[in-house]
């Protein structure tokens, strides 16, 4: 069945490490996005894709990377450059212009 | 710069009556509004939108309603049941900016049987 997969649930990373966030989705969907959540607060968005090998900022990009390789796949890296990276991060996918889905969400902490 | 604000952070009501969530915005831009509800540690689901052209949309128990002239949303659902319980997101994009969104912080509703 069709949705929007993010992998691990749980992601440790330790001081100075980066580490990789996994975002799939099979809904041939053109656009993809990656937000942060933070307690008490909305969701802010990290960078967003509106085609393969294309991709953008948004409001929060600092110490973030991203590449957009496959339709189905957007992978974000929280690089040791982002000082405060303990957060629940969220992908989604939508067509273009439409209606955002999103993802169950990986939590990241740091040792 | 917060350019769409949830004020309030909680909304407690009983099982069966109205739960009223509001949403204000500052960008004159926006023209496409969502309603998101997101249960701890999940995603969040979509639930209802509504376009500028537009000043209410209806799905079953739920309804939002366009003031434009006053910069304001509000989601209502009718009647409230407790698995709606859960944190509340508005949001915003313009057509400019592609699906672009921008959210409120949240309203975390809890409804008592």
């Amino acid at each position: 069945d069709g949705g929007i997969t993010q992998s691990p649930k749980y992601l440790f990373r330790k001081e100075g490490q980066n580490v990789t966030l996994s975002c799939e989705q099979n809904l041939n969907h053109d656009a993809m996005y990656w937000y942060r959540q933070d307690p008490g607060q909305g969701l802010r968005l990290i960078y967003y894709s509106q085609i393969v090998n294309d991709f953008q900022k948004g409001d929060i990009a600092e110490g973030y990377s991203v590449s957009r390789e496959k339709k189905e796949s957007f992978p974000l890296t929280v690089t040791s450059a982002q000082k405060n990276p303990t957060a629940f991060y969220l992908c989604a996918s939508s067509m273009r212009s439409e209606t955002q889905y999103f993802g169950p969400g990986t939590r990241l902490l740091v040792l | 710069d917060q350019q769409v604000k949830q004020n309030s952070p909680s909304l407690s009501v009983q099982e069966g009556r109205i739960s009223i969530l509001n949403c204000d915005y500052t960008n004159s831009m926006f023209d496409y509004f969502l309603w998101y509800k997101k249960y701890p540690a999940e995603g969040p689901t979509f639930l209802i939108s509504i376009s500028s052209i537009k000043d209410k949309n209806e799905d079953g128990r739920f309804t939002v309603f366009l003031n434009k002239s006053a910069k304001h949303l509000s989601l209502h659902i009718v009647p409230s049941q407790p698995g709606d319980s859960a944190v509340y997101f508005c949001a915003a994009s313009k057509e400019t900016s592609g699906s672009r969104l921008t959210f409120g912080e949240g309203t975390q509703l809890t409804v008592n049987p």
